[in-house]
């Protein structure tokens, strides 16, 4: 069963910088994953994409340009760094996997990591 | 890349069926038929009730059913249970590798 699981949110200062991290295991095989976010008491956004090679990167308006995800195909482990952080990047920053490539579902979703910027 | 339009809430007795509408253009829902629905209850991450429009993940009960109608999805409960009460996301893939959102919809059983 796939397993995902976050880590490296926290408090940190707007204008700051922050990598998150997601630990995968159980899988048989790389698949695209991404990073999903919601603000406190929101709805659900797209943060970005990565391919299963990790060569091709996708990201939302709202972050482009502030952020980067990576892969580490040696540790299964996934990453987005992300600076200059404003009060609106508070959230709930969520890990998940595609069942397929990037037009699937995902079916697989970490229990998330909590960002908070403080203004 | 606009959410796609939820309503913010929706609610129906024990053993009514309801009906949640999902809007986007034709840059998304209406190109492509690529639209999920997730549930998430309070505290919980979101988890797959439908793919591609209509398919259910292996363990979803078919209570729970999908169409579409040009640049609108729809998610239906039928027979709702008062474990059904909780928030309902739709998502459709878009162009250039874009993943929508919609704002999310709220479901109370009475």
């Amino acid at each position: 069963e796939a397993q995902l699981l976050e880590s490296g949110g926290g408090l940190v200062e707007a204008g700051g910088s922050l990598t998150l991290s997601c630990a995968v295991s159980g899988f048989t095989r790389r698949y695209a994953m991404a990073w999903v976010r919601q603000a406190p008491g929101k709805g659900l956004e797209w943060v970005s994409s990565i391919s299963s090679s990790g060569d091709s990167t996708h990201y939302a308006d709202s972050v482009k340009g502030r952020c980067t995800m990576s892969r580490d195909k040696s540790r299964d482990t996934l990453y987005l760094q992300f600076n200059s952080l404003t009060a609106d990047d508070t959230a709930i920053y969520y890990c998940a996997k595609f069942s397929r490539w990037f037009s699937s579902p995902f079916d697989s979703w970490g229990q998330g990591t909590l960002v908070t910027v403080s203004s | 890349q606009s959410a796609l339009t939820q309503p913010p809430s929706a609610s129906g007795s024990p053993g009514q069926s309801v009906t949640i509408s999902c809007t986007g253009t034709s840059s998304d829902i209406g190109a492509y038929n690529f639209v999920s629905w997730y549930q998430q209850h309070p505290g919980k991450a979101p988890k797959l009730l439908l793919y591609e429009v209509t398919e259910r993940p292996s363990g979803v009960p078919d209570r729970f059913s999908g169409s579409k109608s040009v640049n609108t999805a729809s998610l239906t409960v039928s027979g709702l249970q008062a474990e059904d009460e909780a928030d309902y996301f739709c998502s459709s893939y878009a162009d250039s590798n874009i993943v929508l959102f919609g704002g999310g919809t709220k479901l109370t059983v009475l």
